[in-house]
């Protein structure tokens, strides 16, 4: 069975600029979960998607944002880019029960310049 | 309440030794404690993962030890080898937040 995969795997982008990350589940797997990893904040939840549904949310700015679609691919966009965006941006799936195992996918490092 | 408190922050160990990381937590909802290995440049990836109905679980040469009382549990790697150098981390949920609260991380380095 195939990993998890995000795209692209690299970005640099300016200040001010958006973005758009995209995650591609395990096969059968409907959740995905968001999390940002920095040195400073070690790794911390974004959102989680089920069927099309955002189920719960981090506390992060409005310029986070995600989305689920039918085939269970997630993407993410994150608005306005500041400095402090930069950052390792990891998707993990898993299956439709509560508190079943997260499987990470490689991640997408974004640099905001 | 919703922090998972993990140490060491880093940790040094002889090649054939035991590596011992601890984590802490006071959220008595979390029921779910999974650890995690990332490599540089890698996603974390599932290492051994345990409920609090066992006061231990082994695969191979880990090893979760559970203290539902004390609010605790450690990660053992025994017989340390130098692939295992990498960053550890534990976490924690609790049913119906479809989320992980992550320790700070532990980065091992396994001396050969």
């Amino acid at each position: 069975k195939a990993g998890v995969t995000q795209t692209p795997r690299y970005l640099i982008k300016t200040r001010g600029q958006q973005v758009t990350l995209s995650c591609s589940p395990i096969s059968g797997h409907r959740s995905v979960s968001w999390y940002q990893q920095t040195p400073g904040q070690g790794l911390q939840f974004l959102f989680e998607y089920f069927s099309e549904t955002q189920r719960n949310k981090g506390n992060f700015p409005g310029r986070f944002s995600g989305r689920q679609f039918s085939n269970s691919r997630s993407e993410m966009n994150v608005s306005t880019l500041e400095l402090g965006d930069s950052a390792l941006y990891l998707c993990a799936s898993s299956g439709a029960g509560p508190t079943d195992t997260q499987y990470f996918g490689p991640g997408t490092r974004l640099t905001v310049l | 309440q919703q922090q998972v408190k993990q140490s060491p922050q880093s940790l040094i160990v002889q090649k054939g030794g035991i590596s011992i990381i601890n984590c802490a937590y006071e959220n008595t909802a979390f029921d779910y404690f999974p650890w995690y290995q990332q490599f540089p440049g890698k996603g974390p990836a599932l290492l051994i993962a345990i409920r609090p109905d066992v006061s231990e679980k082994k695969e191979g040469r880990f090893t979760i030890s559970f203290n539902k009382s004390a609010k605790q549990f450690s990660l053992h790697i025994m017989d340390s080898q130098p692939g295992d150098s990498a960053t550890y981390f534990c976490a924690a949920s609790s049913p119906g937040t479809y989320k992980y609260i992550f320790g700070t991380g532990t980065r091992l380095k396994v001396l050969a």
